[in-house]
């Protein structure tokens, strides 16, 4: 079974910190993904990688940044955290579509991160 | 930014009730489309990936249709129990490789 984990399931932070959230799979998947979840919304899209050192902005990156050093770890960063980034975020991994031909993603619980 | 969206974004329902809810995204550039369940606390699960027009999918109790060519999603799920309860994503694929989500139905299961 595939499993990615985050690093936290419930952060509370205040506005101006740098806000780490980890994740890590361990299927040897190749894509990555950072997404945020806001009620109504859906899931949307952040930032994603499909390899290490690569990252592509997703949807709505303002405000974010990643990192991946390593092929299984994928990291979200708050450079100064914000009341409108309270939300739930959810990293998820896939293999590459020459693979699979279809891009089924593998989810984390989540983290659900408050700003005050 | 694509445009998919779910109908309706909430659902309560009997134990034994069956229901279904729809799922519509562009009806260009399709590659596939994806359906997860995503229970309270846990992590998004796949249900089923579709690609082709007329495509139908069964996993026990819940199933899928898909029309590529009007652009729309139906899940099914017949005799619904408690444990169904969760929220219900779609995911459109495009050639792109990226994957469009819904907003979501949230279905509740009543004993």
């Amino acid at each position: 079974d595939v499993k990615v984990t985050q690093s936290s399931r419930y952060l509370v932070k205040r506005t101006g910190e740098k806000v780490f959230l980890e994740c890590v799979q361990d299927m040897d998947h190749e894509n990555m993904f950072w997404y945020r979840q806001d009620p109504g919304l859906g899931l949307r899209l952040i930032y994603f990688s499909y390899d290490v050192k690569m990252k592509e902005k997703g949807d709505i990156p303002e405000g974010y940044s990643v990192s991946r050093e390593k092929k299984e770890r994928f990291s979200l960063i708050l450079e100064s955290a914000s009341t409108n980034q309270t939300s739930m975020y959810l990293c998820a991994s896939s293999l590459p579509r020459s693979v699979t031909f279809q891009e089924t993603q593998y989810f984390g619980p989540g983290t659900r991160l408050l700003v005050l | 930014i694509l445009n998919v969206e779910q109908s309706p974004q909430s659902l309560h329902v009997q134990e034994g009730d069956s229901t279904n809810f729809t799922c519509s995204f562009p009806s260009s550039n399709f590659y596939a489309l994806h359906w997860y369940r995503w229970e309270t606390a846990k992590s998004p699960e796949a249900l089923f990936v579709m690609t082709l027009n007329g495509d139908e999918k069964k996993k026990g109790r819940i199933s899928a249709t898909l029309n590529t060519k009007e652009g729309y999603s139906y899940l099914y799920i017949k005799g619904s129990q408690p444990e169904d309860s969760a929220t219900y994503l779609c995911a459109f694929q495009n050639a792109g490789n990226m994957l469009t989500f819904g907003g979501g139905t949230r279905l509740m299961v009543k004993p």
